[in-house]
């Protein structure tokens, strides 16, 4: 069965600091791969999504950066993090053109 | 306006009660749609996908409406358990995308 781990499960970083999160998903090859945002009471914002390796789709122009060395692995990066980077962090994967998104376990994120 | 969007809510609803929940989304090209739930603090986990015939599970019922671009969850004989906030999603921009609507607080009261 497919599997999806992301970590850390929870970072507090200073202002200005760099940040690296990743994602592995296991039991599948070329996933569709997605990072998501949600911050405090918010839904969910697409950040980045990707179809293949090397390939990246940014939806919001930010300080984020997203990538994909590996097919089944997906990386979120930051130079300098801002306070209003904060929140839940969530990579998902899904397979087939119809199929639904399936998350890990998230990332909080407190940038003080 | 928003890709997908949802009434906030809460609903505050008695153990026992049938609740429903609409999301409109504003892309007539989007082609699948789901429902998940999201617990407080924990990542959105699939409740079902929503066929154009509409389907059930168990006491779950989602609807799609395309004429007026909205799809529906209705949820029978409330039970604690089923207090969550309820996300709907959308695909679109080729189904690679997949956009949420923020998302609608359900509260079941004994």
């Amino acid at each position: 069965s497919q599997t999806i781990h992301q970590w850390p499960a929870t970072l507090v970083q200073p202002v200005g600091s760099p940040l690296s999160l990743e994602c592995t998903v296991e039991g599948t090859s070329n996933p569709n791969l997605y990072w998501y945002r949600q911050a405090a009471g918010r839904g969910l914002q697409l950040l980045f999504y990707s179809v293949g390796i090397g390939q990246i789709s940014s939806e919001v122009p930010q300080n984020l950066s997203a990538s994909r060395p590996q097919d089944r692995q997906f990386i979120l990066s930051s130079k300098k993090l801002l306070l209003s980077d904060s929140g839940f962090y969530l990579c998902a994967w899904r397979g087939t053109d119809n199929s639904p998104l399936h998350f890990g376990n998230g990332t909080r994120l407190t940038v003080t | 306006r928003k890709e997908v969007e949802q009434d906030p809510g809460p609903f505050n609803v008695p153990e026992g009660a049938t609740v429903a929940f609409n999301c409109t989304y504003s892309n007539s090209a989007s082609q699948s749609f789901f429902w998940y739930r999201q617990d407080c603090r924990k990542e959105p986990k699939l409740l079902m996908s929503v066929y154009s015939s509409g389907n059930e599970d168990g006491r779950f019922t989602a609807q799609l409406n395309r004429a007026s671009q909205y799809i529906s969850l209705l949820i029978r004989d409330s039970k604690l358990s089923d207090s969550a906030t309820y996300l709907c999603a959308a695909t679109w921009g080729g189904y690679q995308k997949v956009t949420f609507g923020t998302g609608t607080k359900l509260q079941v009261i004994p």
